[in-house]
């Protein structure tokens, strides 16, 4: 059984569109997390949702926004994509939004915005 | 705040050699400081974490690391390199009351030669 499932695994898109992606953690863990890792492969948190009430809002464009139905589930919506946001994003989840956590990774979604 | 050095994005070794991958974190309250790895393709996986209890701290795959305060230095280290090991291997610090939030380094690539 997959603990953290991301869907869909790689996403092409035009510039202007708008996209989603999904996040399913059976772990039965509080928090959930979104990372953005760039070409560089540095890796940025941009938002956490502790029990579907967000908690960690990085300074992202607000053309993101997430939403968590569910504490199983984290959805991220972009809007109006933009080539930079090309990038790989990674959902994680934590058993609390504690500092010691473990934090256990998705496989990732890859966006690329032609 | 609180940030993450990892000296040399690069690092190459031979099967069977030390591996030595340096991190430096700075904190402004007391750290907590973990090593992830990330093969390609995949998402992040917790290697170890140090969480203020040993300074040495075991890992999985023969890894381990130390925590100088004095050097504000969580360096990873592997007495015996192996194929698989090459990967890419992020360095992140969090603290206190930070929610879960983690700051990560720019990662380090290991490469090993046969």
């Amino acid at each position: 059984d997959t603990a953290v499932s991301q869907t869909p695994k790689y996403l092409v898109t035009q510039m202007g569109n708008d996209k989603s992606i999904k996040c399913e953690q059976n772990l039965g863990h509080d928090t959930m997390y979104w990372y953005k890792q760039d070409s560089k492969k540095f890796l940025k948190i941009m938002f956490s949702y502790n029990n579907k009430e967000l908690i960690i809002n990085e300074t992202v464009p607000n053309r993101f926004s997430p939403k968590s139905p569910d504490k199983a589930h984290l959805n991220l919506h972009i809007n109006s994509l933009e080539l930079g946001d090309s990038a790989v994003y990674f959902c994680a989840s934590s058993q609390q939004a504690t500092s010691t956590d473990t934090q256990y990774f998705g496989p990732g979604t890859r966006l690329t915005v032609l | 705040a609180q940030s993450v050095t990892q000296l040399g994005s690069h690092v190459s070794v031979s099967e069977g050699a030390l591996v030595l991958l340096r991190c430096n974190y700075s904190s402004s309250v007391p750290p907590y400081l973990f090593w992830y790895v990330q093969y390609p393709n995949q998402g992040l996986q917790l290697l170890l974490k140090y969480t203020s209890a040993a300074t040495l701290v075991k890992g999985i795959n023969g890894f381990e690391a130390e925590f100088k305060k004095s050097e504000t230095s969580f360096h990873l280290t592997k007495p015996s390199a192996h194929m698989s090991d090459a990967a890419e291997y992020f360095c992140a610090v969090s603290g206190r009351g930070n929610a879960g939030k983690s700051t990560f380094g720019d990662g380090t690539t290991l490469t090993v030669k046969p």
